[in-house]
């Protein structure tokens, strides 16, 4: 099992471009979710799905978005990049009930410059 | 509005030297409590769940305890492979699918 993948690992934008960072996952997970994590800050919950075609906003949703088409994938938006979004995202998934542990991503670096 | 705190920020130890990691938490009924463990350039790795106050839970070195307003991960006899940064986590009832993490205690365990 591969369990959660993100791609790419690493990218750098420029103000006002646009990128999708990818996350798929492969244990029939029905929960997924998006954090940014910020140097010396706790993870942020962005946008979390608990099924396909079923998305819903977290703490910090403002200039990003969402689809979830498939169980497997989870895809996040960035529209018009700023420096703000600066931080490292992280996907996670886990199976509906207990122990709610999540599966996390090994994590998008994004610098916007 | 829901908080977690964790103390301290970071901590040496020698190995074989034992200490705890300390995570106090407000929230509006707790769902669970979550205990990740985050190496450098990686994703936490998912390590223990408490649902009550007087629950314990363990594994290898580490044990985590709860009580109605704190958690403690014991770390008993170190090795150096236990450096890591310790995530604390809570969820709240209410259906709402947030987790609400403290900023992690950076352990680092000197051989």
């Amino acid at each position: 099992n591969a369990g959660v993948t993100q791609t790419p690992k690493f990218r750098i934008l420029k103000i006002g471009q646009s990128m999708t960072l990818q996350c798929a996952q492969d244990m029939n997970h029905n929960y997924m979710y998006w954090y940014r994590q910020d140097p010396g800050m706790g993870l942020k919950l962005i946008y979390y799905s608990v099924g396909a075609g079923i998305t819903d906003k977290g703490e910090v949703p403002n200039g990003y978005n969402v689809s979830r088409s498939t169980t497997e994938d989870f895809p996040l938006r960035l529209e018009l990049a700023a420096p703000s979004q600066t931080s490292v995202y992280f996907c996670a998934s886990r199976v509906q009930g207990a122990p709610y542990g999540y599966t996390f991503g090994s994590g998008t670096r994004l610098t916007v410059v | 509005e829901d908080q977690v705190t964790q103390s301290p920020e970071a901590l040496r130890l020698q190995e074989g030297e034992s200490s705890s990691l300390n995570c106090s938490y407000t929230v509006s009924g707790l769902r669970g409590l979550f205990w990740y463990r985050q190496d450098p350039g990686k994703g936490p790795e998912f390590l223990f769940t408490l649902y009550s106050a007087g629950e314990e839970k363990e594994k290898e070195r580490l044990k985590a305890t709860l009580t109605k307003k704190e958690s403690f991960l014991h770390i008993t006899a170190p090795k150096p492979e236990d450096s890591a940064t310790y995530l604390c986590a809570v969820g709240a009832q209410g259906g709402s699918e947030k987790l609400v993490f403290g900023k992690g205690t950076k352990l680092t365990v000197n051989p």
